[in-house]
């Protein structure tokens, strides 16, 4: 099957810092989706964006489906960014998520 | 607009017990899906329902099943359960023909086998 590979897997910041999640794919997939999983354990959908660049307040993100990658940017870090973030394909109705990115944003 | 609700919240069993969840997705939405979380296998894909109908599933044993009603709410039921049955079930619903929304995620039930 289509591997989905994050990185970094751990990230710790400062608040204020910018950063930039990486997401690999080893083949052509569909509807890549970004989300942010709080500390309580809800998937929040950031980002539907099977290619193109979209932008949402301090994030944004960009996929380039020709060379099987995404991109997800932060901006400004806030400690309420803190969480995993997953990026996320779907295939025949089903989403198949990478192993996410930790991200500790220190106050 | 309410979200995606799932019930209940947390969850303690006994092996061999059975466990019924429950899942009520956005108002409209009719495709229902299932993921279980554990630290070592990470989002892994259960089944997914539209219609009452289940239309997709993963790779899990028989002893992991589940429905949807006419309301389009959906259960998930897991008999004779095993210890490493423990996780965090998330079910999410999407506006079926909307691809452009994504899918929304419920806050999901942890489940804890003792």
């Amino acid at each position: 099957g289509i591997q989905v590979e994050q990185s970094p897997p751990d990230l710790i910041l400062q608040e204020g810092a910018n950063s930039t999640l990486r997401c690999n794919f080893s083949d052509s997939v569909n509807n890549l989706q970004w989300f942010h999983q709080n500390p309580w354990g809800q998937l929040i959908n950031l980002f539907y964006i099977p290619s193109g660049t979209k932008q949402n307040g301090r994030l944004s993100a960009t996929t380039v489906a020709t060379e099987r990658y995404s991109l997800l940017y932060i901006s400004s870090s806030q400690t309420t960014d803190s969480g995993v973030y997953f990026c996320a394909f779907e295939g025949r109705r089903a989403l198949t998520f990478g192993s996410g990115t930790r991200l500790q944003v220190q106050p | 607009k309410a979200g995606v609700t799932q019930t209940p919240r947390y969850l303690i069993k006994t092996r061999g017990q059975q466990v019924t969840l429950s899942c009520s997705p956005i108002s409209g939405h009719r495709s229902v899906s299932w993921y279980q979380q554990t630290p070592g296998q990470g989002l892994q894909f259960l089944f997914e329902y539209f219609s009452e109908t289940q239309r997709n599933k993963g790779n899990f044993p028989g002893r992991f099943s589940g429905r949807q009603f006419s309301n389009s709410r959906s259960e998930m039921n897991v008999s004779t359960l095993e210890l490493g049955d423990s996780a965090l079930y998330l079910c999410a619903s999407r506006l079926e023909g909307n691809r452009n929304y994504g899918y929304t995620f419920g806050s999901g039930t942890r489940l804890t086998v003792v």
